[in-house]
């Protein structure tokens, strides 16, 4: 158990609609990270945040968006869903800016009809 | 950063050592390796990190050349819990761009009882 907690588990929701995944990161973890494991793309990194401001930004698309509350948990929402958005979207965690541990939560499974 | 290059997957026996590759010829002299590893069903999973020294932990070793273009993750004693998909990253912790992690295709490994 990395301590890093995502919900929901698995999701299932058809095109066009929106969803919000949450992502609750190791106690005192300040950074949080979002990435998304699809089978054609593997594990591309989509965003970041430390302490509220978001950090950097992969290759996540404009029908996307997060952000990070005061308590520090995250949450991703997906817009306009396509079946292409059909993955596996896994929360990170690290203490501060440093690279060198990230902790990974179970993910949540996101399936687009 | 700079690219790796990771054998797509290998065999290993039970309570066997297994020797993982990575070569990643054009590192830089500030970049560091790192070693994850997913479990099926799971999330990424931090193995281990290093820069010039091998390095120790109670999951692995890591021994890098010293030239630094290439380095071997040791598994000591493979377990069939140890069966995963191993990912070899370069991080640059002096980049601005944030601390994302790029992952490539990875190692398939596969421990037979």
């Amino acid at each position: 158990d990395s301590g890093v907690t995502q919900t929901p588990k698995h999701l299932i929701t058809a095109t066009g609609q929106r969803v919000t995944l949450r992502c609750s990161p190791r106690s005192g973890d300040l950074s949080v990270y979002w990435y998304q494991q699809s089978l054609d793309q593997g594990l591309q990194f989509l965003i970041q945040y430390y302490n509220g401001e978001e950090r950097a930004k992969g290759n996540i698309l404009e029908r996307f968006s997060a952000q990070q509350f005061p308590d520090l948990h995250s949450e991703l929402n997906l817009s306009s869903l396509e079946l292409g958005d059909s993955a596996l979207y896994f929360c990170a965690s690290s203490v501060g800016l440093d690279p060198y541990e990230q902790y990974f939560g179970p993910g949540t499974r996101l399936t687009v009809t | 950063d700079a690219k790796t290059t990771q054998p797509n997957s290998m065999e290993s026996n039970e309570e066997e050592p297994v020797h993982l590759p990575c070569n990643h010829s054009t590192i830089s002299g500030t970049d560091y390796i790192h070693w994850y590893r997913q479990l099926p069903s799971q999330g990424p999973e931090y193995v281990i990190h290093g820069l010039t020294s091998n390095v120790n932990n109670r999951m692995a070793s890591l021994a890098i050349a010293e030239d630094r273009k290439s380095s071997t993750l040791i598994l000591h004693r493979a377990t069939l819990r140890d069966a995963a998909v191993y990912y070899c990253i370069l991080r640059d912790p002096h980049e601005d761009a944030g601390n994302m992690l790029t992952f490539g295709g990875g190692t398939r490994l596969m421990v037979k009882p």
